[in-house]
């Protein structure tokens, strides 16, 4: 069964620093996994899909990478802005190229002036 | 081009009352799905359409929820009756669908209160 674990579960930081957020999965014979951003009281914004094959996806100042053999994915955020501040969460296939997605709990992002 | 529509964006209701929830999909999505998202948790799919068809309904508490999406287009989420538990948000979220999986775009979603 495919657990998602996304740590920390809170950080904060000034503005302009880089950070790193991660997520670990269990099944690691997963197609492609998903990072999505909500703001509070609003629904889930796709940021970036990432392919086993792509290992890597980029989106202006945000980099996701996916290593399956360790089970593990990362966003790398880049100098960081309070429009920056939201929960960040990441999801992976229940099994495979699955349409059904199993989610972390989500990492809350504070990016402070 | 027009996001995931879902409405209402609140509802407040008695328990044992019923509620029902809407969505439109993106256009010329295939794949919709129902999440259910609690207070501080990742959303948990509820019931997954490919077209008109439920294809994973498997976390669907059927004694008391039902979903249908007449001509794979639009869908309704229907509590009855509705418990204290249910209070939670609920998510839509449209994907072009395919076996490896397409991106997945969510709705602003329907926040449930039961008093």
């Amino acid at each position: 069964k495919q657990e998602v674990t996304q740590i920390p579960a809170a950080l904060s930081v000034p503005e302009g620093e880089n950070l790193v957020l991660n997520c670990s999965f269990t099944d690691s014979a997963i197609y492609n996994l998903q990072w999505f951003r909500q703001d509070p009281g609003k629904g889930l914004t796709s940021l970036l899909l990432i392919q086993s094959s792509q290992r890597e996806q980029t989106s202006g100042r945000l980099n996701a990478s996916l290593d399956k053999s360790s089970g593990r994915s990362t966003l790398y955020i880049a100098a960081s802005q309070p429009g920056d501040s939201a929960t960040y969460l990441c999801a992976a296939p229940s099994q495979g190229g699955s349409e059904k997605l199993v989610f972390g709990k989500g990492t809350k992002l504070t990016v402070n002036p | 081009e027009a996001g995931v529509v879902q409405s209402p964006r609140y509802k407040i209701i008695e328990k044992k009352q019923p509620v029902a929830f809407w969505c439109n999909p993106i256009s010329g999505h295939n794949t919709l799905y129902w999440y259910l998202q609690n207070l501080g948790q990742g959303p948990e799919l509820l019931i997954r359409y490919e077209n008109e068809e439920a294809v994973d309904d498997s976390q669907l508490p059927k004694d008391r929820f039902s979903a249908e999406r007449l001509k794979g287009v639009d869908s309704t989420l229907k509590i009855q009756p509705a418990e204290l538990g249910d209070s939670a948000v609920y998510l839509c979220a449209s994907s072009l669908g395919g076996g490896n999986g397409y991106e997945q775009y969510f709705g602003p979603g329907t926040r449930l209160t039961v008093t």
